[in-house]
């Protein structure tokens, strides 16, 4: 049980593209889902909150127009990224709250050229 | 300041020694705690938490955990580890809001 998936795992896009990923919670439902950034060798940093029907609560410094993230049912989250960059480049993995525990997708590859 | 400490960045163990790895956390009340643990290029799987109740925890992939107040530790044990136990691994604390404060984490290393 508590499975989270994330589509897709890796994507490559020319900059200036915008880029949707989708975070899903399989087998429960979850008012809340967190997306993470995570860079090479580091722990995970906390972008934003994710709440179903509400907008989403960021972390310092994360720009909320480039990383727009909507969460329109209890099952799916998603998070674009506009206007992509190469700097933004990275692995992206979001995390849904089940019974005061996260369970965390997969991750996403994002290599922008 | 609030904070999960990892004091160990990196561990190397020979297959089918015991391994421990160490969690500390600044909190002024108890947390909830969790380990999780990550292969490379992969998320976050659970490997075990605690809520309360019985201090010593048992996890998956016959890993465990003892929760200590008096140290705030909680450490993540496993007596005999495989190759497949090569990862990183993360603890990390939460309160009621499941917002999670990770460690900086551990890259466990297994020689055969």
């Amino acid at each position: 049980g508590a499975v989270v998936s994330q589509h897709p795992s890796r994507v490559i896009c020319k900059s200036g593209t915008s880029v949707k990923i989708e975070c899903r919670s399989l087998d429960f439902q979850a008012t809340t889902m967190f997306w993470y950034r995570q860079f090479p060798k580091q722990s995970l940093m906390l972008m934003a909150t994710s709440n179903e029907g509400s907008k989403a609560t960021y972390e310092q410094g994360v720009e909320k127009d480039k990383f727009l993230i909507n969460h329109a049912s209890l099952t799916l989250s998603t998070l674009t990224v506009t206007s992509a960059h190469p700097e933004d480049s990275s692995f992206y993995i979001c995390s849904a709250g089940h019974e005061e525990t996260q369970y965390f997708g997969p991750g996403t590859r994002l290599l922008v050229l | 300041a609030q904070s999960v400490t990892q004091p160990d960045i990196h561990i190397t163990v020979s297959e089918g020694a015991s391994l421990e790895l160490r969690c500390n956390y600044s909190y002024g009340a108890t947390p909830y705690l969790f380990w999780y643990v990550q292969s490379p290029g992969q998320g976050l799987q659970l490997l075990l938490k605690y809520f309360s109740g019985d201090t010593l925890v048992q996890g998956i992939k016959g890993f465990e955990a003892e929760f200590k107040r008096s140290q705030s530790s909680f450490n993540l044990r496993k007596p005999s580890v495989h190759w497949s136990d090569a990862a990183e691994y993360f603890c990390a604390v939460a309160f009621n809001d499941y917002k999670l404060s990770f460690g900086a984490g551990t890259t466990v290393t297994v020689r055969a």
